[in-house]
């Protein structure tokens, strides 16, 4: 298994408040990914990463941003959670983007539930 | 829009029966990959298989089979003798050459096998 860790698990927040979800990897892949998961759309990528402090919008980035100081750390941040941002993060690890249709591992994920 | 679509939500089967998810995929490219991951009750993202657009040969690997058809647009996962631990959401997905490495899911099928 790929070494993935997302942290923390589980947490609620309030509307408005700042969160910060952590992946960590031992596996030294330069790629990361950020995805939600939601009822009936699968998983849809939020952020990724394609180096340390190089990063790029996905397909649903409005109200999240990112920050990768390290290699094995890829931090996604709700500046001001909304109730539309519950939902279940994964973070993702795959080891090269030049190989189209390199296969991505995710973590165990992430469940926000934002009242 | 949508380039991949699972037409089935959700799917019931008693043990031992055989089941056949449907991913139906959209693309111009001519390169491509697809992929099937599973998630089990326990909420983690497993990787079953990746195929590239020239391959068409169908695979198997033990009780899992992937029938891949261009003609169609489709790479259906069929389940022989189905077993309890089957039970799990099934998300297909697709990597063009023109997204680069991103991937795009399915809404997923979610498997019930019934002892």
């Amino acid at each position: 298994d790929a070494g993935i860790t997302q942290s923390p698990r589980h947490k609620v927040t309030e509307t408005g408040t700042p969160v910060t979800l952590r992946c960590h990897q031992t596996e030294n892949h330069r790629y990361m990914y950020w995805y939600r998961q939601d009822p009936g759309h699968g998983l849809r990528l939020i952020h990724y990463s394609y180096g340390v402090k190089d990063t790029d919008k996905g397909e649903v980035s409005d109200g999240y941003s990112v920050s990768r100081s390290k290699t094995e750390d890829f931090l996604l941040t709700l500046e001001s959670a909304t109730s539309s941002q519950t939902s279940v993060y994964f973070c993702a690890i795959s080891e090269d983007w030049t190989h189209l249709g390199e296969t991505q591992y995710f973590g165990p994920g992430t469940r926000l539930l934002v009242l | 829009a949508q380039k991949v679509t699972q037409a089935q939500t959700e799917i019931s089967v008693v043990e031992k029966e055989d089941v056949t998810l449907d991913c139906v995929y959209e693309t111009r490219d001519t390169t491509y990959y697809l992929f099937w991951y599973k998630q089990p009750p326990s909420g983690e993202l497993v990787f079953l298989i990746r195929r590239n657009s020239f391959d068409e040969q169908n695979e198997i690997s033990g009780r899992y089979s992937w029938n891949f058809q261009k003609s169609t647009s489709s790479f259906n996962f069929t389940i022989t003798a189905s077993q309890v631990v089957d039970s799990a959401v099934y998300f297909c997905a697709l990597s063009e050459k023109a997204a680069g490495n991103k991937l795009t899911f399915g809404g997923g099928t979610r498997v019930l096998v019934k002892p």
